[in-house]
């Protein structure tokens, strides 16, 4: 069984760039999280998703920031206009039920120049 | 909201020796908590997780003790090694969202040295 998937690992974007991170969940699983960790950091909690549905984005910005979950094909985290400040380790995390148990992905390292 | 710290941020230990990491909550609501391993590059793996119902769970050379009147709980693991080495992130629940989320500690660096 498969673990999750995220793509690309690295990418680069220029300020006012568009960024799009991908994550495709364990083979199973239907609910989908993302966490954005800054160095030395902690992981924080931005956006839950189940297939097409956003259940919690009460810790994404609600300026630049949107994901998605389609019925067919992994989800999306969109950063629109990037900033330096949101260079940062992204990381998604699949579960078969919810908020407990949750598996990472190996996350996407971004960099904004 | 929960609010959820860590301690040591950082801690050696020689192999073979036991390393004892430790966590405390806000939210006396919370009920599951998990601990993950991040090593360097790679995303969290969890490793172990307990809910509020019990007070202590084992797996192998890892234990997690949990003290719900002090609103702590702790990681354990006994016989270090050196492939032990990696951050340490406790979490607990927070109940703020619609569905509750995870609050990650600051993590806990360890360093077992051969």
């Amino acid at each position: 069984n498969a673990g999750v998937m995220q793509n690309p690992r690295h990418l680069v974007r220029r300020r006012g760039q568009e960024a799009r991170l991908r994550c495709s969940p364990m083979k199973g699983h239907s609910h989908v999280y993302w966490y954005r960790q800054l160095p030395e950091e902690g992981l924080k909690f931005m956006v839950y998703l189940q297939k097409e549905n956003i259940i919690d984005e009460s810790g994404m910005p609600k300026e630049r920031f949107s994901a998605e979950f389609p019925k067919e094909g992994p989800s999306i985290l969109r950063i629109q206009q990037v900033v330096r400040g949101d260079s940062a380790a992204y990381f998604c995390a699949s579960s078969p039920r919810g908020v407990y148990e949750q598996y990472f992905g190996p996350g996407t390292r971004l960099t904004v120049t | 909201g929960e609010n959820v710290e860590q301690h040591p941020s950082t801690l050696s230990v020689q192999e073979g020796d036991s390393a004892v990491i430790k966590c405390t909550y806000s939210d006396s609501a919370s009920n599951y908590f998990p601990w993950y391993k991040q090593e360097l590059g790679k995303g969290p793996q969890l490793i172990i997780d307990i809910r509020s119902n019990v007070g202590e769970k084992k797996d192998q050379r890892i234990a997690v003790t949990l003290n719900k009147t002090a609103k702590h709980f702790s990681l354990h693991i006994t016989e270090t090694q050196p492939e032990d080495s990696a951050v340490y992130f406790c979490a607990g629940l927070n109940y703020g969202g619609s569905q509750g989320n995870l609050i990650f500690g600051k993590g806990t660096k360890l360093s077992v040295k051969p």
